[in-house]
């Protein structure tokens, strides 16, 4: 399967400031999605990184706080805008490698963000 | 509203023992069914997908069900090994949202020696 690397892997930031995730893949994907792991809790989609267009976002979730891009088939960013305690989780990318859309999802190590 | 419920929400059990983690879904209309294991501090790792077509699969000393009519799948682990201990996700997608995964809370599973 494909390798997912993610970066960074932690960080501690101030509030109000930002935080940009990078989530790099050893091949082409078909779809790259990323997630939220709020502490003590299971995973929820944020949104589908569309390759050369607009993410399509989960309900509760906006283009204004979570911005990503995904400029090709092996790379997404996932920004975290003007970082509140509340924006404390892991953040995980996952992918889907080929067009069949029954195949597994496969994750990365996830991003660790605390909020001062 | 979809929903997907994991219980136990934790287990211990001796090393050698046979276990059954459980998983529902509230909508029958379910595409596949996917079981993950996550370690303390790291990413998720896929350990079975089992298509709606299918009623189990298989690796190693994992099995896992599906039963669509009654929304339930099993993740069966035979012969527990302490390196089993982990947080054991199951997500399912449903059709019309067929990449979307909904994820259970998890059952953490400690094997003692």
């Amino acid at each position: 399967s494909a390798v997912i690397s993610q970066k960074p892997s932690r960080d501690i930031c101030q509030r109000g400031t930002s935080l940009t995730i990078q989530c790099q893949v050893d091949s082409q994907v078909t779809m790259m999605f990323w997630y939220r792991q709020q502490p003590g809790q299971s995973l929820t989609l944020i949104a589908t990184a569309n390759q050369g267009s607009e993410a399509t976002y989960e309900s509760g979730f906006v283009i204004d706080k979570f911005p990503i891009s995904r400029p090709n088939l092996t790379f997404s960013t996932l920004t975290v805008s003007n970082l509140s305690p509340e924006d404390s989780s892991i953040y995980l990318c996952s992918v889907v490698t080929t067009g069949n859309s029954n195949q597994p999802q496969h994750f990365g190590d996830g991003t660790r963000l605390s909020i001062l | 509203k979809q929903e997907v419920t994991q219980i136990p929400a934790a287990l211990s059990v001796p090393e050698g023992e046979n276990l059954v983690l459980n998983c529902s879904f509230t909508d029958s209309a379910i595409y596949n069914l996917q079981w993950f294991r996550q370690d303390p501090g790291k990413g998720l790792t896929s350990l079975l997908l089992i298509q709606s077509s299918q009623r189990e699969q298989t690796s190693g000393r994992l099995n896992a069900s599906l039963d669509k009519s009654s929304g339930r799948s099993t993740l069966y682990i035979a012969a527990s090994q302490p390196g089993d201990s982990a947080t054991y996700l199951c997500a399912a997608s449903f059709s019309g949202g067929y990449n979307k995964l909904i994820f259970g809370a998890g059952t953490r599973l400690a094997v003692h020696p």
